[in-house]
């Protein structure tokens, strides 16, 4: 399984600039991937996702693009906002039904 | 409508001991998937349940046991708790695509 360590790397981003948050995957074979959110006490929330048929897609105010040649995932929050502050996790799988297997999370810091 | 729902809120166990959490999916979802996530890390895929059937499961012990209801409830069952069986347990239920996350049930074992 992957490793995660115990310390969350940290991004932090003055309010109203724009948050780039990257994410290594590990499966080639994965053809499904999302971000979530999760803010303290709370379990993670769906915030964008994207099929290996596509390397762009964007939502309100998020949008993320993927690469599978470096297997490499990014989120993009535009004009961060306070309540953006929470720890940002990427996930995969290769079958919508099955195990999501997440990656690291980043630790997103608002600068007032 | 209730999003997924997971109960207790917060649990404190003694090693050795046997608990069980439990999830009420979102309404429409037939399926419901268990995570551990310990402190900093991200959630583990424990198993997944459909119609009342363990489908697929992560790389936990058989200390770790599940059940669906016909309802699509869920419950979690750990035996002979172990110290770093302590962690926030996330329960998610989803029909075919979006996995919905539930609050969590704080475990803690002394």
């Amino acid at each position: 399984g992957e490793s995660v360590g115990l310390h969350l790397p940290t991004l932090s981003v003055q309010e109203g600039d724009n948050s780039i948050i990257n994410c290594a995957y590990s499966n080639s074979a994965s053809d499904y991937f999302i971000w979530y959110k999760q803010e303290s006490g709370k379990g993670p929330q769906f915030i964008i996702d994207i099929r290996s048929n596509m390397d762009k897609r964007q939502g309100q105010r998020v949008t993320v693009l993927l690469n599978k040649t470096v297997k490499h995932l990014s989120l993009q929050i535009a004009a961060t906002q306070p309540g953006d502050s929470a720890v940002y996790f990427c996930a995969e799988n290769t079958n919508r039904d099955d195990k999501i297997i997440f990656g690291k999370g980043t630790r997103l810091h608002i600068l007032p | 409508d209730a999003g997924v729902t997971q109960s207790p809120t917060h649990l404190i166990k003694t090693r050795g001991q046997q608990v069980t959490l439990r999830c009420s999916p979102k309404s429409g979802h037939d399926t419901v998937s268990w995570y551990q996530q310990a402190l900093g890390q991200g959630p583990q895929f424990i198993f997944q349940y459909y119609e009342e059937e363990e489908r697929q499961r992560g790389n936990f012990p058989d200390r770790f046991s599940g059940h669906q209801f016909p309802n699509y409830s869920s419950e979690l069952n750990v035996n002979a708790l172990l110290l770093g069986d302590s962690a926030l347990y996330l329960c998610a239920s989803s029909y075919s695509t979006e996995q919905y996350f539930g609050p969590g049930t704080r475990l803690t074992v002394t």
